[in-house]
């Protein structure tokens, strides 16, 4: 059964920063996409941004930007999201999805989904 | 951005029941609809995607509808199995959004 998997819990002050990881299986790593989504406690999923494993691209959710960052380590078949300036509203676990790419036409692109997901990663920030 | 809202936000059913489930977005979405099922305590995973297409593995019972602005997900049997939270989430060049789900539970 195809996996991703997480980094484990973290606890940070405010201000801190954290890096979640998110390993993939190898041999098709740079044929997919990874996204970040968190939830906090009741609250809806809330996307943060993604990387196109193959070349690196990557788009953040204008509730981010300045504060997020993903990266991946083709070599490690890993992607990774750092979140800055943590403050108590960050507290909620961190989710890795796969997507995969489908296809684009002139319009829009089709088939894109998030297949696999990781275990999640817990994230406390506390003083 | 685009927004999605969900309908009902809950609900309860018997085991065998139908359960149909609304996902309106902002703006027109083409078929750019995805729908996943949250169990207690896990993470998500995919059901339906383009709106009406069922993932490899994913049991018949679950169906999805819709086109444009207006979206229709379905359980034509309910199991056990299916005690959980479902969103919709769409997809565009800006990134992705998700509903606020709508919890499923048994009477």
């Amino acid at each position: 059964q195809v996996q991703v998997v997480q980094s484990g819990a973290e606890v940070k002050k405010p201000g801190a920063s954290v890096k979640v990881s998110c390993k993939a299986p190898g041999h098709t790593f740079t044929s997919y996409a990874f996204h970040w989504v968190r939830q906090a406690p009741g609250q809806r999923l809330e996307w943060m941004g993604w990387i196109n494993a193959g070349n690196a691209d990557t788009k953040y959710s204008q509730n981010f930007q300045g504060r997020v960052t993903i990266t991946r380590d083709t070599s490690a078949t890993t992607a990774y999201m750092e979140l800055s300036s943590l403050r108590s509203q960050d507290t909620a676990i961190y989710y890795c999805a796969r997507e995969r790419l489908g296809y684009c036409d002139t319009i829009r692109c089709h088939q894109r989904a998030f297949d696999i997901w990781g275990q999640g990663t817990m994230v406390t920030v506390s003083s | 951005d685009i927004q999605m809202t969900q309908s009902p936000s809950s609900l309860s059913a018997s085991v065998g029941d139908r359960v149909t489930i609304t996902c309106q977005a902002s703006q027109d979405i083409s078929n750019n609809l995805n729908w996943y099922r949250q169990k207690p305590g896990k993470a998500p995973e995919l059901l339906i995607y383009d709106a009406s297409n069922l993932e490899t593995g994913v049991p018949s019972r679950f169906s999805g509808s819709g086109s444009g602005t207006d979206f229709t997900f379905t359980i034509s049997s309910l199991q056990p199995e299916d005690v959980a939270t479902y969103f919709c989430q769409q997809y565009d060049h800006f990134g992705r959004t998700f509903g606020p789900g709508t919890k499923v539970d048994f009477k």
